[in-house]
């Protein structure tokens, strides 16, 4: 069975900051890769698609990156900002199936 | 609809009731998936919908829960006798016809007292 996991489980930065937050899955064979966004009491909102022939994605501050071999994925945060602050998913698509990671809490303190 | 609709979104019931939560996917999207979210915790899959075919319910957690899609289109997830655990943010999500790409719905937070 897929297993994602995703580290830190909680990040604090100082607004401005260049950070990086990881996803590891266990079993190469996905069919992509997405990363959502959710805020408190909200549903997910998705940022970056990579299929898995892909290495990388970006969209404006954001910059996601695929490693399948590895089981690896890594979402990149340029600049960040205060507005920035939500919990961060990676899902992994493979058999009909999104597996999730748990989640990297976000704050960005001004 | 412009996204994935849910209702309700919040719903407090007592224990041993049954509720039924609603899903209305973006029009057009043949697939149709329910997560459930516990508190401070990731998502776990509940049930799968593909089209015709028949659905994936190897996520259910037991024989209280059940879903059903209508048409096509509008899902309705139940849950039957109520227990505390089962309080959670149900969410509901879509996807195109071979894109798999999710757009999810703002869910349902569900309390069972």
């Amino acid at each position: 069975k897929q297993e994602v996991t995703q580290i830190p489980a909680a990040l604090s930065v100082p607004e401005g900051e260049n950070l990086v937050l990881n996803c590891s899955f266990t079993d190469s064979a996905i069919y992509n890769l997405q990363w959502f966004r959710q805020d408190p009491g909200k549903g997910l909102t998705s940022l970056l698609l990579i299929q898995s022939s892909q290495r990388e994605q970006t969209s404006g501050r954001l910059n996601a990156s695929l490693d399948k071999s590895s089981g690896r994925s890594t979402l990149y945060i340029a600049a960040s900002q205060p507005g920035d602050s939500a919990t961060y998913l990676c899902a992994v698509h493979n058999f009909n199936k999104f597996y999730f990671g748990s989640g990297t809490k976000l704050n960005v303190k001004p | 609809g412009a996204g994935v609709s849910q209702s309700p979104s919040n719903k407090v019931t007592e224990k041993g009731k049954d509720v039924e939560l609603r899903c209305d996917p973006i029009s057009g999207h043949t697939a149709l998936y329910w997560y459930r979210q516990s508190l401070g915790q990731g998502l776990e899959f509940l049930i799968y919908f593909q089209g015709n075919s028949a659905p994936d319910k190897s996520g259910l957690p037991s024989d209280r829960f059940s879903a059903e899609r209508t048409g096509g289109s509008v899902s309705t997830l139940t849950i039957q006798r109520t227990q505390q655990e089962d309080s959670a943010v149900y969410l509901c999500a879509s996807s195109p016809a071979g894109a798999n790409v999710l757009t999810f719905g703002a869910g349902s937070r569900l309390t069972v007292l």
